[in-house]
């Protein structure tokens, strides 16, 4: 199974600040990735898949990049309705598998 | 609009069968593929299996011995069940349409506990 390694597990940022997340595949993942958001009680939403690509409605200040074994999601002008938790997911190869997620807080 | 739900008991006895249906609109189950997905509180969730478009299957091999998804695409439903519950296996499980996970249901929380 393709691991995917999350860093870091928990992150404290201001309002306004730009914020970074990264992701790293066992092995390459050919940028079959994806990055969603979960609040507390909700279920996960899509923010990015293959790799960098927005989805529909999200905002613009949410971006995603990498490729290889090694992806980022970059959240600028951090705004307090993006405090969640947030995971990568690849799907290149079964089983699709998860990061631990990252815990964003307002500091 | 696009939507799915999940149904099914909220509580299983250990060494028993957990069966759930999800429920899918603004879709055809012909067209998109289904996932089913778990997700114990305070962790990552876990893929588990896919519900092909064209009726096939894959399965997440931690789990395969002990699962299984089908379909009826004349109620726009699929299934999953899952045999030997024990207690790890409590959680909130969600289905979700595929190929990008784009669409989630609300999930459903079950817990494993005599």
């Amino acid at each position: 199974d393709i691991q995917m390694t999350q860093s870091p597990a928990s992150l404290s940022a201001s309002l306004g600040e730009t914020v970074t997340i990264e992701c790293r595949a066992s092995e390459d993942i050919y940028s079959n990735l994806a990055w969603y958001q979960q609040k507390p009680g909700n279920s996960p939403q899509l923010l990015i898949y293959d790799a960098n690509s927005l989805a529909d409605g999200v905002p613009s200040r949410f971006s995603g990049s990498g490729s290889g074994t090694q992806y980022s999601l970059k959240i600028n002008s951090l705004q307090s309705e993006d405090v969640a938790s947030y995971f990568c997911q690849q799907y290149n190869n079964y089983p699709y598998t998860f990061g631990a997620g990252t815990k964003l807080e307002l500091k | 609009q696009v939507q799915l739900k999940e149904s099914g008991p909220g509580l299983v006895q250990p060494s028993e069968t957990l069966s759930l249906t999800c429920t899918v609109s603004g879709f055809s189950l012909t067209s998109y593929s289904v996932s089913w997905v778990r997700q114990p509180s305070g962790k990552g969730p876990e893929w588990m299996g896919r519900m092909w478009y064209d009726g096939d299957t894959a399965y997440n091999s931690a789990l395969k011995s002990r699962l299984s998804i089908s379909r009826d695409t004349s109620k726009n439903q699929v299934f999953l069940k899952m045999n030997s519950l024990q207690t790890d296996d409590t959680g909130t499980y969600y289905c979700t349409r595929d190929p990008v996970m784009d669409a989630w249901g609300q999930g459903a929380s079950v817990t494993v506990s005599s």
